[in-house]
């Protein structure tokens, strides 16, 4: 069966220091891999996606970046985090090329910037 | 550009009371697929269902049942009889078939079921 990990759980970070939160997927090859943020009271917001190994796509600009270095391993970074990237960041896989496959989320890492 | 709306911010119920969280989506393309997340207080995201736009049937699953109108573009989740353990975040989604499995979340809402 298909596994996902996120970690930290938590993390608090002062501003302006870098950031890096790591995901990865087992027991799947060739997922499309996703990184949402959610604000405290709203519904989620999608950061990046990727379709394969190297290939991201973000949905807004913003203060982060992401990467996948490995086919299952999603990593999302910061060089300096702002007071406004305090929130809830999942991480998320699905089916490749499955139209319609639903989304499976870790755990989440709730970060707060100070 | 999608959008979904989930007006019901937050609902409280009492045990063993029916409760229908409501979900109206937009969007222009003929092709597409709904969902229904929980979020339990943990935080993870459980899927619970999918729809995809040419299948309108009404599906029952337990005390679980969803109500899909392309009419009314609405795409409503009924938890029949509601237990305690049903309290939680409830988010409705829309999924295009051309965009990588990319998900328009609504804003969820919080159902609170008090014993």
């Amino acid at each position: 069966s298909q596994t996902i990990h996120q970690w930290p759980a938590t993390l608090v970070q002062p501003v302006g220091s870098p950031l890096s939160l790591e995901c990865t997927v087992e027991g799947t090859s060739n997922p499309n891999l996703y990184w949402y943020r959610q604000a405290a009271g709203r519904g989620l917001q999608l950061l990046f996606y990727s379709v394969g190994i190297g290939q991201i796509s973000s949905e807004v600009p913003q203060n982060l970046s992401a990467s996948r270095p490995q086919d299952r391993q999603f990593i999302l970074s910061s060089k300096k985090l702002l007071l406004s990237d305090s929130g809830f960041y999942l991480c998320a896989w699905s089916v490749s090329g499955g139209r319609g496959s639903p989304l499976h989320f870790g755990n989440g890492t709730r970060l707060t910037v100070t | 550009a999608q959008k979904v709306t989930q007006a019901q911010t937050e609902i409280s119920v009492v045990e063993k009371e029916d409760v229908t969280l409501d979900c109206v989506y937009e969007t222009r393309d003929t092709t597409y697929y709904l969902f229904w997340y929980k979020q339990p207080p943990s935080g993870e995201l459980v899927f619970l269902i999918r729809r995809n736009s040419f299948d309108e049937q009404n599906e029952i699953s337990g005390r679980y049942s969803w109500n899909f109108q392309k009419s009314t573009s609405s795409f409503n989740f009924t938890i029949t009889a509601s237990q305690v353990v049903d309290s939680a975040v409830y988010f409705c989604a829309l999924s295009l078939a051309t965009n990588a499995g990319k998900s328009t979340f609504g804003d969820g809402t919080t159902l609170t079921v008090k014993p």
